[in-house]
């Protein structure tokens, strides 16, 4: 079974520049989540889908920030326009159903340099 | 709110002896604690989860952690270390709502030294 994959690895940019982060989930999980990890810091919640729905958003910098999960499938995340302090490694993850304290199977997570 | 505090970014053992990672967390509601580990160029994998029942929780490759309520911890050990742990280990709490986001702690990367 394919775990979580996430494209592209690795994506350097220009302030002001768009990117657009995919994240595609193990067949069937239906809760999708994003993080972030800012160097150093700790790995912080971005936002939540419970298949296309948004479940919580509250982890989300500010309106630059675009999630999408058309279908309830695969999601993207897009930064527009990229500041400095976006940098970081974004990592996606999804679980299945609503079990308690069910397990979240992490991407390998896409490191994202704004320069 | 919740949160996770890991004491030491950097922990250092030999080959063999034994390793103690820290995690003491903050829960207004009932915890769900975790423990991941992050190899090189890999993604988070669960190590072991906390939910209810026994307190004492065995996960994969010989760690184990307990969780004690009246310290607000969940310290992870393992008896002998192996040059393979040499990772990150992040400790995570949550909710015990069903599905609810992670908060993570800073991390303690692990160096195994012969």
């Amino acid at each position: 079974e394919a775990g979580v994959t996430q494209f592209p690895s690795h994506s350097v940019i220009e302030k002001g520049q768009t990117v657009t982060l995919r994240c595609d989930p193990i067949s069937g999980h239906d809760n999708l989540y994003w993080y972030r990890r800012v160097m150093g810091k700790e790995i912080k919640f971005l936002l939540h889908f419970v298949k296309e729905s948004k479940q919580d958003e509250s982890g989300m910098p500010n309106n630059r920030f675009l999630a999408e999960r058309t279908g309830g499938t695969y999601s993207t995340l897009k930064v527009q326009p990229a500041e400095l302090e976006d940098s970081g490694v974004y990592f996606c993850a999804s679980s299945y159903g609503q079990g308690i304290g069910g397990e979240q199977f992490f991407g390998p997570g896409t490191r994202l340099t704004v320069l | 709110a919740q949160s996770v505090t890991q004491l030491g970014s950097h922990v250092s053992v030999s080959e063999g002896a034994l390793v103690l990672l820290r995690c003491n967390y903050s829960s207004s509601v009932p915890p769900y604690l975790f423990w991941y580990v992050q190899y090189p160029n890999q993604g988070l994998q669960l190590l072991l989860k906390y939910t209810t029942g026994a307190t004492l929780v065995k996960g994969i490759n010989g760690f184990e952690a307990e969780f004690k309520k009246s310290e607000t911890s969940f310290h992870l050990t393992k008896p002998s270390a192996h040059m393979s742990d040499a990772a990150e280990y992040f400790c995570a709490v949550s909710g015990s709502g069903t599905a609810s986001k992670l908060t993570f702690g800073t991390g303690t990367r692990l160096q195994v030294t012969l």
